[in-house]
């Protein structure tokens, strides 16, 4: 079965400081892509960051970056200069092999202290 | 830009009762998704309709039914509630396969009693 593995249930950071979120996964296929999802307290599930597994380059958006270890199946997500609106559930995701279906998982709730 | 848009936002029903949670996107996608969020279990996709006239089953379909009225809207209907289906639900929809970007809607908090 394909999985997605998010080992730590929470972390923290201070404001200004530089936290990385780790995520692993299990599949088959060669090509595929990686997601993070961002959810607030208000509930709204936002993308942040998109890597393609066929890139060897890592995806960065702004502040967020990916460590992508293809290999190792490993999609860590780094957030640099944390902010107090960084705190949220964050989700790792990625399509099930040859599906509509995206496999998320269980999250990391990350709290940002000032 | 309304985006996805999914009504109600929070519904009390109690045991046995039936509703049906409404789904729309204005963004012209294909593909179009309901989720259930528990604590601890992160997303389990209900059902999903990959284009207008198809539905499929995800993880969890018992006790739920969909229907894709048309491209842009996709409904979740529970016909007798029960407390295990007390959760979050979210829909989402994506230009078309799921390696493209999901967008979500705000969800609808459900509690059954």
């Amino acid at each position: 079965a394909q999985t997605v593995t998010q080992s730590q249930p929470e972390m923290s950071v201070q404001e200004a400081e530089t936290v990385t979120l780790s995520c692993t996964y299990d599949t088959s296929e060669s090509d595929y892509y990686l997601f993070w999802y961002k959810q607030p307290p208000s509930r709204q599930m936002i993308l942040v960051i998109r890597q393609e597994a066929y890139k060897q380059q890592n995806a960065t958006e702004n502040r967020f970056s990916v460590n992508f270890q293809k290999a190792a199946k490993s999609f860590s997500l780094k957030i640099s200069d944390s902010q107090l609106g960084d705190a949220a559930m964050y989700f790792c995701a990625y399509p099930r092999a040859g599906s509509e279906k995206l496999v998320f998982g269980k999250g990391m709730k990350l709290t940002v202290n000032p | 830009n309304a985006g996805v848009t999914q009504t109600p936002k929070f519904q009390v029903l109690k045991t046995g009762q039936s509703m049906t949670l409404q789904c729309a996107q204005d963004m012209n996608h294909n593909s179009m998704y309901w989720y259930r969020q528990d604590p601890g279990m992160g997303l389990r996709l209900i059902y999903y309709s990959a284009s207008e006239g198809t539905t499929d089953k995800g993880e969890v379909p018992n006790g739920y039914n969909v229907s894709r009225l048309n491209k842009r809207e996709f409904s979740l209907r529970l016909e007798s509630a029960a407390p295990s289906q007390t959760s979050v639900y979210f829909c989402a929809s994506s230009v078309y396969q799921a390696k493209n970007i999901q967008y979500f809607g705000a969800g609808t908090r459900l509690s059954v009693l």
